[in-house]
């Protein structure tokens, strides 16, 4: 079936560690996105890709990395230089031109 | 970044009561999509509209695309236990844009 795979579903990390949230989609859509959510708030956009090899900043981009070399992957980082990592990370994709987002089941990260 | 206001932020009501939602900005938006989300999962799109005073059903959910472009409302008739769960609304403020607004969320509990 297709859809998008967020990998894993809950993460530890240890603070000053880096980690790497996996997203992978196989809609064959050209943008792909990660959003971050905090309790009690919507959707913050981190990073957004609209073409292979070609990424661009959103809202809150300090303290994550991304890369996009496969149309089909679009893994995040966060860095040690995050100062509150701890949130649940949101990849979604879509058509280029289209509207409509669908997104992952999403990755809990915890810094313990 | 562009905000849009999401109210009411929490609802809780019986079971089998009808359900009113809405959100609203001060710019001009081209497409409004509506979202829920369940514990611990991705969203997943209820509701998709593209046209000023367009309004679209989904079985009990009904939404409109306001006629002054700035707003949206989302209707949930006769709400059943598996309607609970945060509804979000997005928008998009000009054809091909490459990002999605969203609101902060409407959290529905819904007392059997």
């Amino acid at each position: 079936d297709g859809g998008i795979t967020q990998s894993p579903k809950y993460l530890f990390r240890k603070e000053g560690q880096n980690v790497t949230l996996s997203c992978e989609q196989n809609l064959n859509h050209d943008a792909m996105y990660w959003y971050r959510q905090d309790p009690g708030q919507g959707l913050r956009l981190i990073y957004y890709s609209q073409i292979v090899n070609d990424f661009q900043k959103g809202d809150i981009a300090e303290g994550y990395s991304v890369s996009r070399e496969k149309k089909e992957s679009f893994p995040l980082t966060v860095t040690s230089a995050q100062k509150n990592p701890t949130a649940f990370y949101l990849c979604a994709s879509r058509i280029q031109g289209d509207t409509e987002a669908f997104f992952g089941q999403g990755t809990r990260l915890t810094v313990v | 970044g562009q905000q849009l206001n999401q109210s009411p932020q929490s609802m809780f009501i019986q079971e089998g009561e009808d359900v009113s939602m809405n959100c609203t900005s001060s710019s001009i938006f081209n497409t409004w999509l509506w979202y829920k989300q369940e514990p611990g999962e991705g969203p997943v799109l209820l509701i998709a509209l593209y046209k000023a005073g367009e309004l679209t059903s989904n079985g009990r959910l009904t939404a409109q695309f306001g006629i002054t472009r700035k707003d949206s409302f989302l209707n949930i008739s006769a709400s059943i236990p598996s309607d609970v769960g945060i509804y979000f609304c997005a928008g998009q403020l000009q054809l091909g844009a490459q990002k999605l607004v969203f609101g902060q969320g409407t959290r529905l509990t819904i007392n059997p």
